[in-house]
């Protein structure tokens, strides 16, 4: 089976970084990826990591460390709207084309 | 406009009346899923179709069928609701594994479900 950790809520102020970890355990590792979702919205694709690493897009990066089934989403110089709840996603393939998602973490951005 | 469009976004029910919410996407994606989201439990993935009558379970298919009869449509059907199955159901598109971004879901809007 597959499942996925990441801390519940995160606090921050407006201009600093906030790091959310996501580890994982799966039978057969294929990617991780990041959606964003604001209150009463839908979930939006973030990042997608296949390989370790960092991947950079805008003020977000997301990284990935395949040997310790560890990956985090990296958001830079917050602002008021990133106030949302990010959650981890992978596949594996003992899963087949299932998705299974962590139980998301909230960030909240003050003034 | 690519999108993904649910329908109804808002539905009351009776235990025990069938029910249908629609989904239907204009990106002529492959694949396309069925998810729940209850507070704190994140988002589950309910069914999944990789095309055109392939159609398989995700990890809460327990009283939800789908159907997969054209590429752009996904219609999820619950026969008998019960209590339980109040939840926030969301329906997703993307391109199959083999492209690479099979990891790029676009979400529906959601449909808000009270089942009493």
């Amino acid at each position: 089976g597959q499942s996925l950790e990441q801390p519940s809520e995160v606090t921050a102020v407006e201009g600093a970084i906030v790091q959310i970890n996501c580890t994982y355990q799966t039978s057969g590792f294929y990617g991780l990826s990041w959606y964003q979702q604001h209150d009463g919205g839908a979930p939006t694709f973030l990042s997608y990591n296949a390989l370790d690493g960092l991947e950079e897009t805008g003020r977000f990066s997301s990284f990935l460390s395949r040997s310790d089934s560890y990956g985090y989403l990296l958001l830079q110089e917050l602002q008021m709207k990133d106030s949302a709840s990010y959650f981890c996603a992978v596949r594996d393939r003992a899963a087949g084309n299932k998705l299974t998602f962590g139980g998301g973490t909230r960030v909240l951005v003050k003034p | 406009e690519a999108q993904v469009t649910q329908n109804p976004r808002y539905l009351i029910t009776v235990t025990g009346k069938k029910l249908t919410v629609t989904c239907s996407q204009n990106m002529n994606h492959e694949y396309m899923s069925w998810y729940r989201q209850d507070p704190g439990l994140g988002l589950r993935q309910i069914y999944y179709s990789m095309n055109v009558e392939v159609t398989d379970k995700g990890d809460v298919p327990e009283g939800y069928k789908v159907s997969r009869k054209e590429k752009r449509n996904f219609p999820l059907i619950l026969e008998s609701p019960s209590p339980n199955q109040t939840s926030l159901y969301f329906c997703a598109s993307s391109l199959n594994f083999g492209t690479g971004r099979f990891y790029e879901q676009y979400f529906g809007p959601g449909t808000r479900l009270t089942v009493t």
